[in-house]
C-alpha cells in the first residue's frame, strides 16, 4: 500500500538554528499537503503544493515538492520557540475520495 | 459553529466499558474523518465518510470500534468493551467536498480531539 515517509523523527534545535524535514512518498502524488500540530494541539493545514518543483514560502518556512511529485522538504530558517511542534506531510490516499495518507511527522524542539 | 467540535474533550472510563466520542463538522463539509493520536506518535487513520457513500472503514483496529454519521453531519465514534491500549487522544477531521471550487482539495480541518483515558 501507498506509504508516506517522514525523516527525521525528532530534532533538538538551538533558537536561531535552520531546521529541515522531508517526506518521501510511495507513489506520486497530486498534491502534498504540510500540517503544524502544537505540543496540545491539533493539526493545523499549512500549506498545499501542487506543481512538480514547486516552491512556496511562508515567512521563515520554505516548502518544495520533488519533480518527480513523490518528496517534498520544510525548512524553517532560523528557528524560534514558537516554531516547536510536529510537522506532517500528507498526501492523497490510493483510494478515491477525499483521504489523505500522512507521515509520521517529525517532532522539532527548540532550546532557547 | 466556525470550526470542527468534538466532546467530549476529556473521557476517563473504566476497562471493559463503552464511551462514544462525537464530531460535529463544519457545516457544509461532506468529508468526515477519524484518527487516532497515541502519545507523541503519528496519525493512525481510523474511519472514513463521504457523503451518503458506504464509510471506510479500513482503519478500524477491531470489532470493539465503529462509527455513525446521521444525517451527513454529526458523527459518533463507538468503542466497545474499553481496553487500556485504548487509550489516546481521538481526533475528528472534515473536509470540503471533492472539487469544491477556490479551496485546495482535500484540505482538512481538525477537531481539537477527545483526550480517552481507559483505567
Amino acid at each position: 500500500g501507498q506509504q508516506v515517509m517522514q525523516i527525521p523523527q525528532y530534532q533538538h534545535v538551538q533558537e536561531g538554528e535552520d531546521f529541515t524535514t522531508y517526506c518521501n512518498s510511495s507513489t506520486t502524488l497530486s498534491n502534498i499537503q504540510w500540517y503544524k500540530q502544537r505540543p496540545g494541539g491539533h493539526p493545523v493545514f499549512l500549506i498545499q503544493l501542487v506543481k512538480s518543483g514547486e516552491v512556496k514560502k511562508q515567512k521563515r518556512l520554505t516548502f518544495q515538492f520533488g519533480e518527480a511529485k513523490k518528496n517534498s522538504s520544510l525548512h524553517i530558517t532560523a528557528t524560534q520557540t514558537t516554531d516547536v511542534g510536529t510537522y506532517f506531510c500528507a498526501g492523497p490516499s490510493n483510494n478515491a475520495g477525499n483521504m489523505l495518507t500522512f507521515g509520521g511527522g517529525t517532532r522539532l524542539m527548540v532550546k532557547p | 459553529g466556525a470550526g470542527v467540535s468534538q466532546s467530549p474533550s476529556n473521557k476517563v472510563t473504566e476497562k471493559g466499558k463503552d464511551v462514544e466520542l462525537r464530531c460535529d463538522p463544519i457545516s457544509g463539509h461532506t468529508a468526515l474523518y477519524w484518527y487516532r493520536q497515541s502519545l507523541g506518535q503519528g496519525l493512525e487513520f481510523l474511519i472514513y465518510f463521504q457523503g451518503n457513500s458506504a464509510p471506510d472503514k479500513s482503519g478500524l483496529p477491531s470489532d470493539r470500534f465503529s462509527a455513525e454519521r446521521t444525517g451527513g453531519s454529526v458523527s459518533t465514534l463507538t468503542i466497545q468493551r474499553t481496553q487500556q491500549e485504548d487509550s489516546a487522544v481521538y481526533l475528528c477531521a472534515s473536509s470540503f467536498p471533492l472539487g469544491y471550487s477556490g479551496r485546495p482539495p482535500d484540505t482538512q480541518y481538525f477537531g481539537p480531539g477527545t483526550r480517552l483515558t481507559v483505567l
